[in-house]
C-alpha cells in the first residue's frame, strides 16, 4: 500500500490563481480531510468528507472548495489564492468518521506571492 | 471532539522516560484518547489510542486516568529521534490539533 500520497509537493502561486491540491489513498478508508499548518502552530482542519459525495467544512473553510467523487481522492482546491494561504497543506484518512487513527500524507508546501 | 490541554515543551535526557502529560476534561463517555507525533515538517504519526484502560504498543504507553480526564503518553526510553512535537486528541471526528508539546531530547 502507498498509504496517503499528495501532489505536488511544493507550490509557488501569484495572488489570485487558482490550483488543485491532490490527494489519494489505496486503504479503502471512508474518512478523508485536510489539514493546513501554518509556521510554528498546531494543525487546522480546512474541510472533511466521511464517504464519497458527502463533504463538510472543519474550523477554517473560506477560500477552499473540496469534492469526493470517489473513496480514493479528494482534492483540495484553491479558488483564489492569497497571501494568507500560505502554509503547509497535510491529507488524512481513517477507516471511518470518529473510527480509528488517521494516516496523513507528506504534505504540500504552498507558497502565494 | 473534546477539547485537549497539553505543555507546550518539556525536556528529557536521552535513555529516560519521558512523560506527556494531556488533560481532557471535557471528553465524552465513547470517545477515545489519541497520540500524533509529528518530526520535523512531516505528517503526523500516529501513536496509539485509548478509551479507558491503559494501552502498551511497541512505541509506547498510554495511562489514562479513572475519571478520563487526564492521559499520560510515556515513552519509556526517550532516543533523540523521539524529539517531536506530541498532540493528544480527544476523539476521532472533526479531529483538532492543538499546538502540541515540543518535546527535546537531550544527550
Amino acid at each position: 500500500n502507498a498509504g496517503v500520497t499528495q501532489t505536488p509537493k511544493f507550490q509557488v502561486l501569484k495572488t489570485g490563481q487558482s490550483m488543485t491540491l491532490q490527494c489519494a489513498q489505496d486503504m479503502n478508508h471512508e474518512y478523508m480531510s485536510w489539514y493546513r499548518q501554518d509556521p510554528g502552530m498546531g494543525l487546522r482542519l480546512i474541510h472533511y468528507s466521511v464517504g464519497a459525495g458527502i463533504t463538510d467544512q472543519g474550523e477554517v473553510p473560506n477560500g477552499y472548495n473540496v469534492s469526493r467523487s470517489t473513496t480514493e481522492d479528494f482534492p483540495l482546491r484553491l479558488l483564489s489564492a492569497a497571501p494568507s494561504q500560505t502554509s503547509v497543506y497535510f491529507c488524512a484518512s481513517s477507516y471511518r468518521y470518529a473510527l480509528g487513527e488517521q494516516y496523513f500524507g507528506p504534505g504540500t508546501r504552498l507558497t502565494v506571492t | 471532539d473534546a477539547k485537549t490541554t497539553q505543555p507546550t515543551s518539556m525536556d528529557c535526557a536521552e535513555g529516560r522516560a519521558a512523560n506527556l502529560p494531556c488533560n481532557h476534561s471535557t471528553i465524552s463517555g465513547n470517545e477515545y484518547v489519541y497520540w500524533y507525533r509529528q518530526i520535523h515538517s512531516q505528517g503526523p504519526q500516529y501513536i496509539i489510542h485509548g478509551l479507558k484502560n491503559n494501552e502498551t504498543n511497541e512505541m509506547a504507553s498510554l495511562i489514562i486516568t479513572e475519571d478520563r480526564k487526564s492521559s499520560t503518553l510515556i515513552l519509556p526510553h526517550a532516543t533523540l529521534r523521539d524529539t517531536a512535537v506530541y498532540y493528544c486528541i480527544g476523539g476521532a471526528g472533526k479531529s483538532t490539533f492543538g499546538d502540541g508539546t515540543t518535546l527535546t531530547v537531550k544527550p
